[in-house]
């Protein structure tokens, strides 16, 4: 069966950087594309960007300024997503998904991501 | 990129049917009839509930329906249970490959 297994909770400091790890299983990694989706509390879902696991092509949002960065790596079956210059507002749970025929069919359990001092 | 608008709460009571509309523009769910619709339980993985406007995955069931009309999409709940409080999300493919969602709609069920 499809499993999207992300890495765990992380807390960082204002400023630095994190990366949140997706592996992908129960299907052929490099057919499908894989979206990173977080939410703020008390926010709704944000869109943040897609990498197609194969061809290494990439949309990312643009509200985010430049600080993300979504990558892959083949050989492991895992997608990743890094933020940086982070604030207090980057506090979220990510998730990241496969999307097929439009829709987000199967999502990762999610990674706590906290900025604070 | 802007969400798209959602109500930000909904009620009814079980039995009764509730819509859920989603206004975007013409660049996303005006252009393309790829706009979903998720459940989301706080600290849970969203669930889809609709897909290509009006079509439902396998195992959801048939008291979820939605539509589309122009910049608007629309989901309906019909029979109301208690099991479908939940926050509810559209989302559409957007053009120039991306892709946004909405501003999330709570459901309670009274």
């Amino acid at each position: 069966q499809v499993q999207l297994v992300q890495s765990g909770a992380e807390v960082k400091k204002p400023g630095a950087s994190v990366k949140v790890s997706c592996k992908a299983s129960g299907y052929t990694f490099s057919d499908y594309a894989i979206h990173w989706v977080r939410q703020a509390p008390g926010q709704s879902l944000e869109w943040m960007g897609w990498i197609h696991a194969g061809t290494g092509n990439r949309k990312l949002s643009q509200n985010f300024q430049g600080r993300v960065t979504i990558s892959r790596d083949t050989t492991a079956d895992t997608a990743y997503m890094e933020l940086s210059s982070l604030t207090s507002e980057d506090t979220a749970v990510y998730f990241c998904a496969r999307v097929v025929t439009g829709y987000f069919e199967y999502w990762g359990q999610g990674t706590l991501v906290t900025v604070s001092s | 990129q802007s969400a798209l608008s959602q109500p930000a709460s909904v009620s009814g009571s079980p039995g009764q049917s509730i819509t859920i509309s989603c206004t975007g523009t013409s660049s996303d769910v005006g252009s393309y009839n790829l706009v979903s619709w998720y459940q989301h339980h706080p600290g849970r993985a969203p669930k889809v509930m609709i897909f290509e406007v009006n079509r439902r995955p396998s195992g959801v069931s048939n008291r979820f329906s939605a539509s589309k009309s122009g910049n608007k999409a629309s989901l309906t709940i019909s029979g109301l249970q208690a099991e479908d409080e939940a926050d509810y999300y559209c989302c559409s493919y957007a053009a120039g490959s991306f892709w946004v969602f909405g501003g999330g709609t709570k459901l309670t069920v009274l």
